[in-house]
């Protein structure tokens, strides 16, 4: 079956601009993660929903970062008022179910490769 | 919070010999999940291992082999008979095996493997 796709594979965007970054995970895949990957860096993680609610935002860097899985399938992570800072792979990743004894495993999308000038 | 650490920011290997990555982790956890990705330049990150904190047997899967010191909270990767094809980013990833509000990984720097032909 499809694997986890993400889009745009890349963006740019001038710095102050708003971007919009979709997932869309694998069927049936009740958990959702955001990480961001900075140059040279490992990901580092942003939030996370089990269906639609957000269960964990705490990695989210600012009030500007939002994300949103309204009907507990495609994910938006939406970026306001862009800065330089905030350029970066931005990873999603859906596994079958979220916390707990049973480590499912996270299935990673490809990337977008976010470039704010 | 955990962190984990790979101090190797490169590595090379000759083909068809083997290489060892390393890892170490802080936790205050006493069951958790460990797990090596690897990162090819097309920015997939696919699962390459895992390991459970409980189960004293160091993980296998094929030609990758896990070394896993609970007590020295260490976690390396071998991989014998090294492959063209193994050449990507590694990284090294902890996950708790009971947060509650899911089961996100924390990453390593990663360790940027180059295989020599």
């Amino acid at each position: 079956g499809a694997g986890v796709s993400q889009s745009p594979r890349y963006k740019v965007a001038k710095r102050g601009q708003d971007v919009a970054l979709r997932c869309d995970p694998i069927s049936g895949h009740v958990s959702l993660f955001w990480y961001q990957q900075a140059l040279g860096q490992g990901p580092e993680f942003l939030t996370y929903f089990q269906n639609e609610a957000q269960l964990d935002k705490s990695g989210l860097p600012s009030d500007r970062f939002f994300a949103e899985r309204p009907e507990g399938s495609v994910s938006t992570l939406k970026i306001q008022r862009t800065q330089q800072e905030d350029s970066a792979v931005y990873l999603c990743a859906s596994s079958l179910q979220g916390g707990g004894p049973t480590p499912h495993e996270q299935y990673f999308g490809p990337g977008t490769r976010l470039t704010v000038t | 919070a955990q962190t984990v650490t790979q101090s190797q920011p490169e590595m090379s290997v000759q083909e068809a010999e083997t290489v060892t990555l390393s890892c170490t982790y802080d936790t205050s956890e006493s069951d958790y999940y460990l797990f090596w990705y690897k990162q090819p330049p097309s920015r997939q990150m696919i699962l390459v291992i895992r390991q459970e904190a409980y189960k004293q047997q160091n993980a296998t899967e094929n030609r990758f082999s896990v070394n896993f010191q609970k007590a020295a909270k260490s976690f390396s990767l071998k991989i014998s008979d090294s492959q063209l094809g193994d050449a990507a980013m590694y990284f090294c990833a902890y996950r708790s095996a009971w947060e509650t509000s899911g089961s996100r990984l924390t990453f390593g720097e990663g360790t940027q493997l180059t295989v020599n032909p």
